[in-house]
């Protein structure tokens, strides 16, 4: 059973901070790797995909993949009251062509003013 | 990003009845997605849906109980049948559009 695994949170830092989110999952054969924001009542946004070994950087955000530990991050930079979410890791399930998921139980972001 | 519409956007049902909730894809799309989001919890794939074939439920999840219909290559209903109070979750749709999953606005069911 492939598993994604997160701290629960609640993550909280001061606006202007760097939030640093942490993801581990088990199946060493995944391939894609997602991040999704929630906020309370509404369904999932995608922020960021990465497939390959490194860092990805979109604007505020940077997604973290070390595969050889299993272990994928997303880094949100000058974090802002409207980061105040919970951050959501998925796994491509990977037995089946396309983006069928595995979820983590996603991490609670506070950010304070 | 995908434009993908779900309906109903909520509802209450009693208990033993059936819901069916609609998914329309702004464009054509192979597979289609339907999970499940408990009170509290995050989002479980209940099954894949392909165009032409019978859709592909995780394990713990019955086609008897949420039978899935993917007409064609923009739309698609799950049915969730004989409904108990456990069943109360927000139902979601998703699709893919160049690798990257998006969802629809999600179904919240309240079974009494």
């Amino acid at each position: 059973q492939k598993e994604v695994e997160q701290n629960s949170g609640p993550l909280s830092v001061p606006e202007g901070a760097i939030a640093s989110l942490n993801c581990t999952y088990s199946d060493r054969g995944s391939q894609s790797f997602f991040w999704y924001r929630q906020y309370s009542g509404k369904s999932p946004e995608l922020i960021m995909f990465i497939y390959s070994n490194g860092d990805k950087e979109d604007g505020r955000f940077t997604a973290q993949l070390n595969k050889a530990s299993q272990y994928v991050s997303l880094l949100i930079r000058d974090s802002q009251p409207s980061d105040s979410a919970t951050y959501l890791c998925a796994v491509n399930k990977g037995d089946q062509a396309g983006t069928a998921l595995i979820f983590g139980k996603g991490t609670t972001l506070s950010v304070s003013s | 990003s995908a434009v993908i519409s779900q309906k109903p956007s909520r509802d209450i049902c009693q208990r033993g009845t059936s819901l069916t909730i609609q998914c329309q894809v702004d464009s054509q799309v192979t597979m289609m997605f339907w999970y499940r989001q408990q009170p509290g919890q995050s989002l479980t794939l209940i099954a894949t849906a392909n165009q032409g074939s019978e859709a592909t439920y995780e394990s713990g999840f019955v086609i008897d109980k949420f039978p899935i219909s993917r007409p064609n290559l923009t739309f698609s209903t799950l049915t969730v049948s004989n409904m108990s109070p456990e069943d109360s979750s927000i139902y979601l749709c998703s699709a893919d559009r160049n690798t990257e999953a998006f969802f629809g606005q999600g179904t919240r069911l309240t079974v009494v």
